[in-house]
């Protein structure tokens, strides 16, 4: 049964500072890992989707890395701001029809 | 376009009584799936429709749990006999299912639901 772990569960930074957020997955043979994110009271978003074959995506001040082998991910956040405070979720395909989530990592930027 | 919508946006119910949950797919997404987040956790998958096939029901974690879906339109979730521990924000998603490497889940707002 596929598992999925985030660390931290919670984080807050200052306003400009880069993070990383980490996730784990005990079974590698996935077809992709997506990293979300979710806003109270709103649904999810998608911000990076990291294809089984590739190591990582990028998207503006997001870099998302895929280790399949050993079964992690990273988010990397630069120049981190205000408007990044949210829950990022990290997910795996193993199958056509699920994705396993991780628990989130709770994100505070601080002005 | 129109995004997943869902209703109601909340629910408070009784323990013992049925509800609904509806949600509307992105129109041309054959694929649409049930997701339960309890407090402060991850999401949980509970039910995928893909067009006419067989929906993976693998998910449901009881008998009181059921969906329908309406071709490649709108589903229902329906919870019998409502518990307490069945409180969670209820989130559906679709997707056009075309390749499996790049397929992405476009998710709608969710339902919140309290059994009091």
């Amino acid at each position: 049964k596929q598992e999925v772990t985030q660390i931290p569960a919670a984080l807050s930074v200052p306003e400009g500072e880069n993070l990383v957020l980490n996730c784990s997955f005990t079974d590698s043979a996935i077809y992709n890992l997506q990293w979300f994110r979710q806003d109270p009271g709103k649904g999810l978003t998608s911000l990076l989707l990291i294809q089984s074959s590739q190591r990582e995506q990028t998207s503006g001040r997001l870099n998302a890395s895929l280790d399949k082998s050993s079964g992690r991910s990273t988010l990397y956040i630069a120049a981190s701001q205000p408007g990044d405070s949210a829950t990022y979720l990290c997910a795996v395909k193993t199958s056509g029809s699920r994705l396993t989530f991780g628990e989130g990592t709770q994100l505070t930027v601080n002005p | 376009g129109a995004g997943v919508s869902q209703s109601p946006s909340n629910k408070v119910t009784e323990k013992g009584k049925d509800v609904e949950l509806r949600c509307d797919p992105i129109s041309g997404h054959t694929a649409l799936y049930w997701y339960r987040q309890r407090l402060g956790q991850g999401l949980e998958f509970l039910i995928y429709f893909q067009g006419n096939s067989a929906p993976d029901k693998s998910g449901l974690p009881s008998d009181r749990f059921s969906a329908e879906r309406t071709g490649e339109s709108v589903s229902t979730l329906t919870i019998q006999r409502t518990q307490q521990e069945d409180s969670a924000v209820y989130l559906c998603a679709s997707s056009l299912a075309q390749r499996i490497l790049t397929d992405t889940q476009y998710f709608g707002p969710g339902t919140r639901l309290t059994v009091l």
